[in-house]
């Protein structure tokens, strides 16, 4: 969706290394939600941002949103093997809850062992 | 806890042949969604319904037509498949009540137009 640009589109890094993945709207954002998705699998939630500076993190992954730039970044810090796969991130953007989530391209993440 | 089911797994369709994918899910969510995967484009909107009897067009609703006559279910219909909706399909449900914890997708159904 044009709504949502991810980048980087993929990124392959070295097992240990921090990484970076973001996730930039061209509309107002009322709620981020970063997904994971290992191949041929289905969708799993990681976590969901709403308020401008919030940040979250699950083990070695931190999100953060920075409502202004209507921007949200996901890091992973000493990346492993079982981090690997896809990254999508989705957004709500109209005001309240609409029931309405638009999906960024996604991000392939490869990590070497 | 079944979550989200989709059915069929897998499917394969020849040119305009029709067919409905089945999303029913067992969390009492008000909100569910369809949503097709294509390699390199993330995941597209079809259709999504905020309630039983509440529908709207999502990104790419073209060619699909869904209906939400109960709160558990909400069918996806191809009425005259076509090779471009080769695709993965995903039904995805959710509450307005339900705070931090997100969406929660069915597990996809895999489709060939040939």
């Amino acid at each position: 969706s044009q709504e949502l640009e991810q980048s980087p589109q993929s990124l392959i890094v070295q097992e240990g290394k921090n990484l970076t993945i973001n996730c930039t709207s061209s509309k107002t954002l009322y709620g981020l939600y970063w997904y994971k998705q290992k191949y041929g699998e289905g969708l799993i939630f990681l976590m969901m941002l709403q308020k401008g500076g919030e940040e979250k993190s699950h083990e070695k992954i931190t999100a953060k949103l920075d409502e202004k730039k209507q921007q949200s970044s996901l890091h992973i810090t000493a990346s492993q093997p079982s981090h690997a796969g896809t990254y999508l991130c989705g957004a709500a953007h109209g005001s309240g809850n609409t029931g309405k989530l638009i999906f960024g391209q996604g991000t392939t993440l490869q990590v070497k062992p | 806890n079944a979550g989200v089911t989709q059915t069929p797994k897998f499917q394969v369709l020849k040119t305009g042949q029709s067919m409905t994918l089945q999303c029913a899910q067992d969390m009492n969510h008000e909100y569910m969604s369809w949503y097709r995967q294509d390699p390199g484009m993330g995941l597209r909107l079809i259709h999504y319904s905020v309630g039983a009897g509440i529908t709207d067009q999502g990104e790419v609703p073209n060619g699909y037509n869904v209906s939400r006559s109960t709160t558990e279910d909400f069918p996806l219909r191809l009425l005259s498949a076509a090779p471009s909706q080769t695709s993965v399909y995903f039904c995805a449900s959710s509450s307005p009540y339900r705070g931090n914890y997100g969406y929660t997708f069915g597990s996809g159904t895999r489709l060939t137009v040939v």
